[in-house]
């Protein structure tokens, strides 16, 4: 069974960087099946991709986050990462993490989600 | 981008009810579209890709079609579980955009 989980502070002050860390169990990121990304989702919203990255460290951004996003992956780790800079109030939001199908670009499994905070 | 319309934004109906909600994309995406059901305080749960195939342990009482532009999710016979919150999302091109949700409420 597949499994995800999202890790880092919850409460980020304005024009600090977010850090979040994606483990995963039950698959391999190695394994090319997924792609391993990121959506978000402010309070009451809709959803919103970010990006994701592939375990060779191909990352393919959302345009309009582009210059904010780093992601990583640590194929020895089994996990992925997201920083996110200069975050603002507009970034307050549930962040999850997620395997995309390499064949059908579907996101098949995510985590349960972590509600980030951007506050003084 | 490609914006993704759904409608309607929000529906309500009857346990054993016939529901069908809507998808429309700015521009042909072909068959690149999946559907996902979201219950608060949870995440998504993805119900249908590549427009049209089931994912595995979704109850076939739903079920996806279209390709182009205009794609629908059709749930049959809707049981208590399936009042929820639904979203497409379109994988043709970057960025990956979801639609603004439809909400299926107990009427």
């Amino acid at each position: 069974q597949v499994h995800l989980q999202e890790s880092g502070p919850r409460l980020v002050r304005p024009s600090q960087t977010l850090s979040l860390t994606c483990g995963v169990s039950g698959v391999s990121i190695s394994s090319g099946d997924y792609y391993w990304g990121w959506i978000r989702q402010p309070p009451g919203k809709a959803l919103e991709w970010i990006g994701y990255i592939y375990y060779s460290g191909t990352p393919y951004h959302n345009p309009s986050l582009m210059s904010r996003v780093i992601m990583s992956i640590d194929t020895s780790k089994n996990q992925f990462s997201l920083k996110m800079t200069s975050l603002t109030a507009a970034d307050t939001a549930v962040y999850y993490c997620a395997g995309l199908s390499y064949d059908y670009r579907s996101f098949d499994y995510w985590g349960q989600g972590t509600l980030i905070t951007v506050s003084s | 981008d490609i914006q993704m319309t759904q409608s309607p934004s929000s529906v309500s109906a009857s346990v054993g009810d016939r529901v069908t909600i809507t998808c429309r994309a700015s521009q042909d995406i072909s068959g690149w579209l999946a559907w996902y059901q979201q219950k608060p305080g949870k995440a998504p749960k993805l119900l249908m890709y590549v427009a049209s195939s089931l994912q595995s342990g979704v109850p076939s009482r739903f079920s996806g079609s279209g390709s182009g532009t205009d794609f629908t999710l059709t749930i049959t016979s809707l049981q208590p579980e399936d009042f929820a919150t639904y979203y497409c999302q379109q994988a043709n091109s970057f960025p990956y955009t979801f639609g603004q949700g439809t909400k299926l409420e107990v009427k």
